[in-house]
């Protein structure tokens, strides 16, 4: 990846578990995005965290962001099938027109 | 809300022939990205555009060109396809250039070179 990995690559919860996906990177950002894509389709905004923040709430989702480490987690609690979905973060350093995205992890949900 | 709007979705062309792909972005997004993403693959950055103008550049292909219009909406060139350009293509806009709020992608256009 052009800027950093996530882990696990892999990812395999029964549904009503929390999810939990990890991503690294290698500069110094602006803000971190994460985003959903199910097989072969669009990339979904999930949420964006600012350099500034340190944790972020929507619905069902939590993000934190330790700029000190250059790390983020995503946190999907109360699961369902239908979030199976490769999830990515998506950095973008200051000054810079482009994200940057990590290798992503591939989640997949047992109803 | 108005999303991002890319056409054609799927596109199937020859070694060597010449692809436009069109991407219509968000009313009021100031900024336009291009990404290519192959099987298995993260998206990779390609290039993007504020108010206009190419503002960064990553890895693309001295084939491919792009360009941002007076309307905003973007066009992907890309000539002397080859079998390794196969890989969806999505376009993202976000507002405010480098101080970007979210980007929002589109669907994308699955390019396939036969």
């Amino acid at each position: 990846s052009q800027q950093g990995e996530e882990d696990p690559q892999a990812l395999s919860i029964q549904e009503g578990e929390n999810a939990t996906m990890n991503c690294s990177y290698k500069t110094s950002i602006n803000n971190l995005q994460w985003y959903r894509q199910n097989s072969g389709r669009g990339l979904v905004h999930l949420i964006l965290i600012r350099s500034n923040e340190r944790e972020k709430h929507s619905g069902r989702l939590r993000v934190t962001l330790d700029t000190s480490k250059k790390s983020s987690s995503l946190l999907i609690t109360a699961s369902r099938a239908a979030d199976t979905a490769s999830y990515f973060c998506a950095t973008d350093a200051w000054g810079t027109y482009k994200y940057i995205f990590g290798t992503g992890t591939r989640l997949k949900v047992l109803a | 809300a108005a999303g991002v709007i890319q056409s054609p979705r799927h596109l199937i062309k020859e070694k060597r022939e010449t692809a436009t792909l069109k991407c219509y972005p968000i009313p009021r997004h100031d900024t336009v990205y291009w990404y290519q993403q192959g099987p298995g693959q993260d998206p990779q950055f390609l290039i993007s555009f504020y108010e206009k103008m190419q503002s960064d550049k990553g890895s693309i292909p001295d084939r491919f060109s792009a360009q941002q219009f007076s309307d905003y909406h973007s066009e992907l060139n890309m000539s002397s396809l080859e079998l390794g350009d196969s890989a969806l293509y999505f376009c993202a806009s976000s507002l405010n250039g480098w101080k970007a709020t979210e980007a929002f992608f589109g669907q994308g256009t699955r390019l396939t070179v036969v």
